[in-house]
């Protein structure tokens, strides 16, 4: 199985400011790497997938690169519906695995 | 408006079943493969099952193979997760979600909000 693993757990940021939220595989999945956005009450969101690539109606402010084993997410200009919990998953391998989230707060 | 809506969630006894839906709108779930994910408190989002558009392909977690088995019905836009002999680590909140079309897309593009699950005695 594959391990995701993401950083900071918790990041503190005031509105307008960016974030950059990092996630790490265990072994290489490629370009095969998703972001998830997690707001409390709502449906999750699919943010990025092919490591890079936004989905649907996701806005600019919102980009992500890396292949490998090392990814990255950055949300600038932060906006109040920014603020969620973060998830990276990987799609290389089954099973299909997540990290444990990052916390994005208002600082 | 395309959305997934779960339910049959609540309370049950471990060792007891429970049989969790989610219902599609707005789009045709028969030509989507679906899954269901959890969202464990304090560990974080663990993906559960799949099945194919058809059910001719179903792919499930090791810990979780024989006690969660996954099934649908197009005609009734529906999926559904039945949970047998839960444990009380199975708590979470569980969703559906609908795998984006494309062969090597692994990923889900549209989620429900959720049905909670709680196991205790």
């Amino acid at each position: 199985e594959i391990v995701m693993m993401q950083s900071p757990a918790t990041l503190s940021v005031s509105p307008g400011e960016s974030a950059t939220l990092s996630c790490r595989a265990s072994q290489s999945v490629s370009s095969k790497l998703a972001w998830i956005q997690l707001r409390p009450g709502q449906a999750p969101r699919l943010l990025m997938y092919g490591a890079s690539t936004r989905a649907t109606g996701i806005p600019a402010r919102f980009s992500a690169s890396g292949s490998g084993t090392e990814f990255t997410l950055t949300i600038s200009s932060l906006q109040s519906e920014d603020f969620a919990i973060y998830y990276c998953q990987q799609y290389t391998n089954w099973p299909l695995t997540f990290g444990g989230g990052t916390k994005v707060e208002i600082k | 408006e395309v959305q997934l809506v779960e339910s049959g969630g609540g309370w049950v006894q471990p060792g007891r079943s429970l049989r969790l839906s989610c219902a599609g709108s707005g789009f045709t779930l028969g030509d989507y493969d679906m899954h269901w994910v959890r969202l464990v408190p304090g560990k974080g989002l663990e993906w559960i099952s799949g099945i194919s558009w058809n059910s001719g392909s179903i792919l499930s977690e090791d810990s979780m193979k024989g006690r969660f088995t996954i099934s649908r019905d197009n005609a009734k836009n529906s999926l559904y997760l039945e949970m047998n002999s839960p444990r009380p680590e199975d708590t979470a909140l569980y969703y559906c979600a609908r795998r984006m079309t494309g062969d090597l897309n692994w990923f889900f593009d549209l989620w429900g909000r959720g049905t909670l699950v709680t196991v205790s005695s």
